[in-house]
């Protein structure tokens, strides 16, 4: 059974860092991009980042490009995103997923709330 | 960067009704379009991909078309648990930088 599961969220002030996790479980993490989608409270799904299989590649949308930093082990069958700089905008759910085009697996979500 | 429309932001319909939510690109896109449903506090799940192809496991009442810059996703006989809210993917840009349209709230009439 194909499982995502984040974890790292939590409360954190303007400015601050925060790493999130997502950990694979039931299929070969070296044989897909996997992304990163975010979803503001009471508001829609934004695609943040995804990364190649080898991570020989990785995108960016443009709000947190130089802040965000997308990285994966596919020996530890795990997915991050280092946040830095991190703002009131970027509080949020955030769901790690398989594949670059379309999602069939998602994570549970993990909520990071930015605030003093 | 490619803009994805979604209409309408919200809709109400009754059980039974045939519903259509439509999703515009800012450009061409083939068909490179995928929809997901979002129930209250889970994930979204994957309805339609490629603009029309129907994920295993979800129920025949959905479907989608449209290619280029115009696409639908049809409900054809609203059940209980389809009340939900329901979001457009664009996966055709290169590099794959996606964008979700705005979303479709479904509520009941």
């Amino acid at each position: 059974e194909v499982q995502l599961v984040e974890s790292g969220g939590g409360l954190v002030q303007p400015g601050g860092s925060l790493r999130l996790s997502c950990a694979a479980s039931g299929f070969t993490l070296s044989s897909y991009w996997m992304t990163w989608v975010r979803q503001a409270p009471g508001k829609g799904l934004e695609w943040v980042a995804n990364i190649k299989q080898d991570g020989s590649e990785n995108y960016y949308v443009d709000s947190v490009k130089g802040r965000f930093t997308i990285s994966r082990d596919n020996a530890k069958n795990s997915l991050d995103l280092q946040m830095n700089s991190l703002r009131a905008e970027d509080t949020a759910v955030y769901y790690c997923a398989r594949g670059r085009d379309y999602h069939i697996y998602w994570g549970q979500g993990t909520l990071v709330t930015v605030s003093s | 960067d490619i803009q994805m429309t979604q209409s309408p932001s919200s809709l109400s319909a009754s059980v039974g009704d045939r519903v259509t939510i439509t999703c515009r690109a800012s450009q061409s896109i083939n068909k490179n379009l995928n929809w997901y449903q979002q129930r209250p506090g889970k994930a979204p799940k994957l309805l339609i991909y490629a603009a029309s192809s129907l994920q295993s496991g979800v129920p025949s009442r959905f479907s989608g078309s449209g290619s280029g810059t115009d696409f639908t996703l049809t409900i054809s006989s609203l059940q209980p648990e389809d009340f939900a809210a329901y979001f457009c993917q664009q996966s055709y840009s290169t590099p794959p930088e996606r964008t979700f349209g705005q979303g479709t709230k479904l509520e009941i009439k």
